[in-house]
């Protein structure tokens, strides 16, 4: 079962715009993490947010946690090209399971 | 070391043949995972090791896939009888300790069944 759902599924913007993506989950989480995908490659760690933190930055990435919403945003700011990817929500189920959500296909028109 | 290496990167077979990926993780990593990934969808969880001990299975992995990690250090996903429907990118991460939970990914074995 997917743990995470991201929304939108798929975002086109123009270059040097701001991206964002949001995900809900379903249940208590101690952090949530955001994966990078580029098409056909593997995928990429590029956050992680604890259950106690509300915000945290990583170069031109600023992500949120709303624990009482049981959502999170990642935000992409000054987009460029080669930003174009998918990009995934993750959350620990069970004991050690990371599960992902469906993901949000994000392209960059130059 | 370079990361988390996946072979063959790609394999197309036949409906009915057997199909075997490797994957070797992260020479430290204690924890190996297997993921399938279809087509416009997130990665699918289908099992993880500990060492060399398989700790959790995914109803995905139906009895026609068996996953192997000998010596708690490469590890192997075998597919018998493919079908079509496994037609699919299987996912190998790694990773060293649970503390923060982040995954190394391979690049992954896309697997086409005709």
């Amino acid at each position: 079962s997917q743990q995470g759902e991201e929304d939108p599924q798929a975002l086109s913007i123009q270059e040097g715009e701001n991206a964002t993506m949001n995900c809900s989950y379903k249940t208590s989480i101690n952090n949530l993490q955001w994966y990078r995908q580029n098409s056909g490659r593997g995928l990429v760690h590029l956050i992680l947010i604890r259950s106690n933190e509300r915000e945290k930055h990583s170069g031109r990435l600023r992500v949120t946690l709303d624990t009482s919403k049981k959502s999170s945003s990642l935000l992409i700011t000054a987009s460029r090209a080669a930003d174009t990817a998918s990009y995934f929500c993750a959350t620990v189920q069970g004991a050690q399971k990371l599960v992902f959500g469906q993901g949000t296909r994000l392209t960059i028109n130059p | 070391d370079t990361g988390v290496s996946q072979n063959p990167r790609h394999k197309i077979t036949k409906r009915g043949q057997n199909v075997t990926f490797r994957c070797d993780p992260i020479s430290e990593h204690n924890r190996l995972y297997w993921y399938r990934q279809t087509l416009g969808q997130g990665p699918e969880f289908l099992t993880y090791f500990q060492n060399e001990a398989q700790l959790e299975k995914s109803r995905l992995l139906s009895d026609r896939f068996s996953a192997e990690r000998p010596k708690g250090s490469f590890s192997t996903l075998e597919i018998q009888r493919t079908e079509q429907g496994d037609s699919a990118m299987y996912l190998c991460a790694s990773s060293p300790l649970w503390d923060t939970g982040e995954l190394f990914f391979g690049e992954g074995s896309r697997l086409t069944v005709l």
